[in-house]
């Protein structure tokens, strides 16, 4: 799987749009964006996920760039609930179920009142 | 919905004993994991199931051992504790690759 870059924190405020950053310059193209966050002491959500073309539901929107090395997730209008560990995974759909999740160190993003 | 569900929520055992984790889906999802998270590790994957009936060993299946008799359930269980396996135990569950996984509240386990 391709490693991303994230930036360890974020700071946003309440009722503007979090874009939260994820480079990941190695990803092939069977590589599917995965974004999931956990807040404290809860089990992990997931957000959204893409390919190739920007997505968007309920949660948030997920913007993938021209080229695939990077990509943001948007949460439009943030909330202090919003507040969570963000994780951005590349990975191979591979099909058979071993598509367990490994989450790197992600992004802490804080909503601020 | 209740999504997915983890029981118990909190246990604390001591070494050598036994026990079982149940996690229950109401999605009718065919594939489950079972996960376990610790400081500084982030998550591991244990065991999964890609329908009824079936069961596969993940990166960290050593000390486990898993059950899927009816779609909806996964049973994770330790056959003989130790402080190693302390733990949050997280089940997940999903329709099937590329959608992504939904994941329980988390059981945390205590081994003294």
């Amino acid at each position: 799987d391709a490693k991303t870059t994230q930036p360890p924190s974020m700071d946003c405020a309440e009722g503007r749009a979090a874009n939260l950053p994820c480079n990941h310059s190695t990803i092939s193209g069977n590589e599917y964006v995965y974004w999931y966050r956990q807040i404290h002491s809860q089990g992990p959500q997931y957000i959204i996920h893409g390919l190739k073309n920007n997505e968007t539901n309920e949660m948030a929107s997920l913007i993938i760039t021209e080229d695939r090395k990077s990509s943001t997730l948007i949460l439009p209008h943030a909330t202090l609930r919003d507040t969570a560990v963000y994780y951005c995974i590349v990975r191979v759909a591979s099909g058979g179920g071993a598509d367990g999740l490994t989450f790197g160190k992600g992004t802490h993003l804080i909503i601020q009142p | 919905n209740a999504g997915v569900t983890q029981t118990p929520k909190f246990r604390v055992l001591k070494t050598g004993q036994s026990m079982t984790l149940l996690c229950a889906q109401d999605m009718n999802h065919e594939y489950m994991y079972w996960y376990r998270q610790d400081p500084g590790m982030g998550l591991r994957l244990i065991h999964y199931s890609v329908g009824e009936g079936t069961t596969a060993k993940g990166e960290v299946p050593d000390g486990y051992n898993v059950s899927r008799l009816k779609k909806q359930n996964f049973l994770l269980g330790l056959e003989s504790a130790a402080p190693s396996q302390t733990s949050v135990y997280f089940c997940a569950s999903s329709r099937g690759t590329p959608i992504g996984q939904y994941f329980g509240p988390g059981t945390r386990l205590t081994v003294t």
